[in-house]
């Protein structure tokens, strides 16, 4: 079975500073890759994802992630957050479980206060 | 589009009592999920539909939970009887089908659970 570790709980963080959160993930095989954020008060959104091709991916906000397959990592940046950024983030990873269908992972999530 | 829809959106009962949470799907998705979140970790797969047939309910514990889909659109999760460890966030989320593992979810608000 597949597991997801993300490596903070909690960020904290002034506004202009840049972010990344990293994600690790155990899985032998092809994985499908998201990041998902929760604003206070609100539902589980999907901030980027990845299945192939260029490692980088964009999503929105500004925010990237970069898929490293050697390091079995996806790790979310953005560059300079802001007060709205503030937010819980999710790593999860989507495998092949058996029997036809696919299973979706999280990690524990961290979250991100940023100051402003 | 209208997103996921849930009911209620908080409850509080004893433990031992019954409990249900009521699902409706975004219009299409054939596929739907259920997740159960604990406090400080991350959404964690209880069981998933594909139009109404289960495909995967392996972490359901099966000897208090209940789910069901039948005419393939809303779904109703029930525990009974309820213990003080299923107190939790349970969320539904759906996606327009498994794929390969790369069709993203789509959340909806969830149901906080308190179990006195």
């Amino acid at each position: 079975a597949q597991s997801v570790s993300q490596h903070n709980h909690h960020v904290i963080l002034s506004e202009a500073a840049s972010l990344e959160l990293g994600c690790n993930y155990s899985y032998g095989g092809t994985v499908n890759l998201f990041w998902y954020v929760q604003y206070p008060g609100q539902h589980l959104q999907l901030l980027l994802k990845y299945f192939s091709g260029d490692p980088l991916v964009k999503g929105i906000k500004g925010f990237e992630a970069e898929f490293i397959k050697s390091k079995f990592s996806f790790n979310l940046r953005k560059p300079s957050v802001q007060w709205s950024d503030t937010a819980e983030y999710f790593c999860a990873v989507n495998a092949y479980s058996g029997a036809g269908s696919y299973q979706l992972t999280f990690g524990k999530g961290t979250k991100l206060s940023v100051i402003p | 589009e209208a997103g996921v829809a849930q009911s209620p959106r908080y409850k509080i009962i004893e433990k031992r009592q019954s409990v249900a949470f009521w699902c409706n799907p975004i219009s299409g998705h054939a596929t739907l999920y259920w997740y159960q979140q604990i406090l400080g970790q991350g959404p964690k797969l209880l069981i998933q539909f594909q139009n109404n047939g289960v495909v995967d309910d392996s972490q359901l514990p099966k000897d208090r939970f209940s789910a069901e889909r039948l005419k393939g659109v809303d779904s109703t999760l029930k525990i009974q009887p309820a213990k003080l460890e299923d107190s939790a966030v349970y969320l539904c989320a759906s996606s327009y089908g498994q794929g390969r593992g790369n069709q993203p979810q789509h959340f909806g608000d969830g149901t906080r659970l308190s179990i006195l």
